[in-house]
């Protein structure tokens, strides 16, 4: 089964700073990937997801993007954060796609802009 | 639009007793998916349990089941036996055709303590 790993955990930057959080994937290849923002005691927002190499789909217009430069590496950046930038940053993997397959989850980055 | 909603924020139920957590979903398509993921205070999504909109069962996985009522338009979650490390957030999400790319859209979610 995969695994799915995010670093850092935490983070705290400055507004205007720029960002760059990171999801690898072990265990899978060619797996659909997603980053979803949390804010706090909300429900999960799709930002970005891919099906492969090079291949990004953005949901919600913002200064945020992500890039797949690798077949389990999927980074989500941005040049200069926001405080509404602030969340709980999850990226998931799918393996397959069909109507119930699955989607695991990593640990998730906290950021606090400030 | 898709959209799904939980329509209570937060829940009690008592140690080893049963709690329904509530989720109705707005799709036009005949074709979708069903899923409840927990996520306890450290952040993480586990994934509970997965109903599709043509079976004809309702879904079970351990002590969770799915009541799901197509016509009414809600996939419930049941938790029989409630244990204390059941307390956590739970979020309903729906998935529709196309299902190659995956997505699933979540709602605000349901806050379940289990009291001693």
């Amino acid at each position: 089964s995969q695994t799915i790993h995010q670093w850092p955990a935490t983070l705290v930057q400055p507004v205007g700073s720029p960002l760059s959080l990171e999801c690898t994937v072990e265990g899978t290849s060619n797996p659909n990937l997603y980053w979803y923002r949390q804010a706090a005691g909300r429900g999960l927002q799709l930002l970005f997801y891919s099906v492969g190499i090079g291949q990004i789909s953005s949901e919600v217009p913002q200064n945020l993007s992500a890039s797949r430069p690798q077949d389990r590496q999927f980074i989500l950046s941005s040049k200069k954060l926001l405080l509404s930038d602030s969340g709980f940053y999850l990226c998931a993997c799918q393996t397959g796609g069909s109507m119930g397959e699955t989607q695991y989850f990593g640990p998730g980055t906290r950021l606090l802009v400030l | 639009a898709q959209k799904i909603t939980q329509t209570q924020p937060g829940m009690f139920v008592q140690e080893k007793e049963a709690v329904t957590l509530d989720c109705t979903y707005d799709t036009s398509d005949q074709s979708y998916g069903l899923f409840w993921y927990k996520q306890p205070s450290s952040g993480e999504m586990i994934f509970l349990i997965y109903q599709g909109s043509y079976d004809e069962q309702n879904a079970t996985e351990g002590r969770y089941s799915l009541n799901f009522q197509k016509a009414r338009k809600s996939a419930n979650l049941v938790i029989s036996a409630s244990q204390l490390g059941d307390s956590a957030m739970y979020f309903c999400a729906m998935r529709e055709l196309p299902s190659n790319t995956g997505k699933l859209i979540f709602g605000q979610g349901t806050t379940l303590q289990v009291k001693p």
